[in-house]
């Protein structure tokens, strides 16, 4: 199994070009989510996904789209980067252990730069 | 809504000493609670978890975390550290759905 993978490992964007994320997983996972890591600011929440053609907003929604067509992808698209996007994005997919609990996977992340 | 509070963003501390992290929640709903470790240049992975009965939890690397319901807390700690143990380390809390938010991190150091 190769868990979650995402691409590309970094990334670097002028403002205002587009990209996407990509993220998949293996593990037959209904629930996946992106996360952003910025210094002193933890993880938060962008966007997730309960399952295929179903997503929601997080805590920080504003810049990003995703879509979840099939049980297994789950991309984030910047649709005109910005400056204040420069982070490092997690895709983490959500499994139940066998206590029921949702843990969660992480991708390995990747590192977009906006100038 | 849930929120989770890191006290401490920073914690240096000399090899073989013990170290408590510390990490308070807020939930109007019965939560799960989590502690996720994040090495240099790496990816989040789990350290341990607490679902319900004992209110001990222990994890991996000898790490645990005791949950207080009272006080909304759920602090990490391990008797000896080592200078492995140098990360960034995360409490996290989700309900019975999937959503899970983070708390702001601490950086342990590790120091010979």
């Amino acid at each position: 199994n190769a868990g979650v993978t995402q691409t590309p490992k970094f990334q670097v964007l002028k403002t205002g070009q587009s990209m996407t994320l990509q993220c998949a997983q293996d593990m037959n996972h209904e629930y996946m989510s992106w996360y952003r890591q910025d210094p002193g600011m933890g993880l938060r929440l962008i966007h997730y996904s309960v399952g295929a053609g179903i997503t929601d907003q997080g805590e920080v929604p504003n810049g990003y789209n995703v879509s979840r067509s099939t049980t297994e992808d789950f991309p984030l698209r910047l649709l005109s980067a910005a400056p204040s996007q420069t982070s490092v994005y997690f895709c983490a997919s959500i499994g139940k252990s066998s206590s029921g609990a949702n843990v969660l996977t992480f991708g390995a992340g990747s590192r977009l730069t906006v100038l | 809504a849930q929120s989770v509070t890191q006290l401490d963003s920073q914690v240096p501390v000399f090899e073989e000493a013990p170290v408590e992290l510390r990490c308070n929640y807020s939930s109007s709903v019965s939560v799960y609670l989590f502690w996720y470790v994040q090495y240099p240049n790496q990816g989040l992975q789990l350290l341990l978890k607490y679902l319900s009965g004992s209110t001990l939890v222990k994890g991996i690397n000898g790490f645990e975390a005791e949950f207080n319901k009272s006080q909304t807390s759920f602090h990490l700690r391990k008797p000896s550290v080592h200078i492995s143990d140098t990360a960034e380390y995360f409490c996290a809390v989700s309900d019975e759905g999937f959503k899970t938010i983070f708390g702001a991190g601490t950086r342990l150091f590790v120091k010979a």
